[in-house]
């Protein structure tokens, strides 16, 4: 059965002390590898998407990677306002008509 | 340029009412996913439609349904509401269904729903 797991639940950071999220994913043929920033009674906000093993990512202060059973989300240097919970999502080849999301990783980051 | 649009953005039912959620792609987008995010929880799939035809189908009951419209707007139906249907419903759009970019999807604010 397909399945995404994140980790950790949550992270609670200080500011500019750099960490990495976990998304691990089983799944029948992987289109694509999404990951969403989500605030408090907010939609999920497009980050990256990723497509092949191997594939890197930035934007600002974010890093996403991809390998053949799993993804990081690479934090340099957080700032306040990166604290959001961080959504993965895959697609799968055998139904992509369809998005698996991970429960999510709460990321707190204190000044 | 405007997102991913949802109507209304709270809603408060009671046991065994009926509810209708409404969502409005981006401009030139002509898929709509549907999902429901429970608190704590990551978004499940409910439905996707392109074309104005369903795609896909997450594991629920047949109380919810959906519709496209020529405009590429949707909606969710929700029949005979349970308590447990309080959640975060949330609409997402993408440009079509595979390929590249093709298949990125744009959410919008969500509509809270509430049965009492």
């Amino acid at each position: 059965e397909d399945q995404v797991t994140q980790s950790p639940e949550a992270l609670r950071l200080q500011e500019g002390e750099s960490s990495s999220l976990n998304c691990s994913y089983t799944v029948s043929g992987l289109r694509g590898l999404f990951w969403y920033r989500q605030d408090p009674g907010k939609g999920p906000e497009f980050l990256f998407t990723l497509y092949s093993a191997g594939e890197e990512k930035e934007k600002e202060r974010l890093k996403a990677t991809l390998t053949k059973k799993e993804s990081f989300l690479h934090i340099t240097a957080p700032k306040p306002e990166d604290s959001a919970t961080y959504l993965c999502a895959v697609q799968a080849g055998n139904n992509f008509n369809k998005f698996y999301f991970g429960s999510g990783t709460k990321l707190n980051v204190k000044p | 340029d405007a997102g991913v649009t949802q109507s209304p953005t709270h809603l408060i039912k009671t046991r065994g009412q009926h509810v209708t959620l409404r969502c409005s792609p981006i401009s030139g987008h002509k898929s709509v996913s549907w999902y429901q995010q429970v608190l704590g929880q990551g978004p499940q799939f409910i439905f996707q439609y392109y074309e104005k035809e369903e795609r896909g189908r997450g594991n629920f009951p047949d109380r919810f349904s959906a519709r496209q419209f020529p405009n590429y707007s949707s909606e969710l139906n929700v029949n005979a509401l349970l308590l447990g249907d309080s959640a975060l419903y949330l609409c997402a759009s993408s440009l079509g269904l595979a390929g590249p970019a093709y298949n990125e999807q744009f959410f919008g604010p969500g509509t809270r729903l509430t049965v009492l």
